[in-house]
């Protein structure tokens, strides 16, 4: 089945620097792709639709400054969390939308803590 | 966008059928529902989508009556691995591939 991945797995950073999460779709092309947080105990939460070649469509209360998505090719879409602080601090999964059949697929997700 | 509720948690033991259930009274015409599994620290992995009656995959089956107003995720015989939380979506054909998660049930099976 299709398979999208995420890089790095984990990452801990300090507060104040930035990081950047990698989702890539390895065996389809995914002109959408989505990015969410998830909490300790709680449900995904949607933050922005990345499209290839355009600019990402962020959810109401996600800053997009702090937040920055690339979408630059079919296969892969970033997201780089800015001057990162501890409540960024959080389980961000991507998910890819692939372009023939519309079907939608996870990936592993990035546990990221920023110390 | 059509609202869920599901229950918080369900316990069940090893070999049982659980069922879960679904509310979405809101859901429109063109809405399909669809339920995802999570595991801890992993992504969620699609378990099966129906539009009207009863669906059924090797891994569960989905009823849905014909008011389309509630839908049930059925496992049959579950086993330790299905812990899990379960969320119902609804809705997802007509909003661009957007996926709004609500709280989900989180299943717990004992030996």
């Amino acid at each position: 089945g299709a398979v999208v991945s995420q890089h790095p797995s984990w990452v801990i950073c300090k507060s104040g620097t930035s990081v950047k999460i990698e989702c890539r779709s390895l065996d389809f092309q995914a002109t959408t792709m989505f990015w969410y947080r998830q909490f300790p105990k709680q449900s995904l939460m949607l933050m922005a639709t990345s499209n290839e070649g355009s600019k990402a469509t962020y959810e109401q209360g996600v800053e997009k400054d702090k937040f920055l998505i690339n979408h630059a090719s079919l296969t892969l879409s970033t997201l780089t969390v800015t001057s990162a602080h501890p409540e960024d601090s959080s389980f961000y999964i991507c998910s890819a939308r692939e372009v023939r059949e519309g079907e939608q697929y996870f990936g592993p997700g990035t546990r990221l803590t920023v110390t | 966008l059509a609202k869920t509720t599901q229950p918080i948690s369900m316990d069940s033991y090893e070999g049982q059928e659980v069922n879960i259930t679904c509310s979405h009274n809101n859901i429109a015409t063109n809405d399909y529902i669809t339920w995802y599994q999570q595991f801890p620290s992993q992504g969620p992995r699609f378990i099966i989508q129906g539009y009207k009656t009863k669906v059924t995959n090797e891994v569960a089956s989905l009823f849905i009556p014909a008011d389309r107003k509630s839908s049930t995720l059925s496992l049959p015989r579950v086993s330790l691995s299905d812990t899990a939380v379960y969320y119902c979506l609804v809705g997802v054909e007509n909003q661009g591939g957007k996926l709004i998660f609500g709280q989900g049930t989180e299943l717990s099976v004992k030996p």
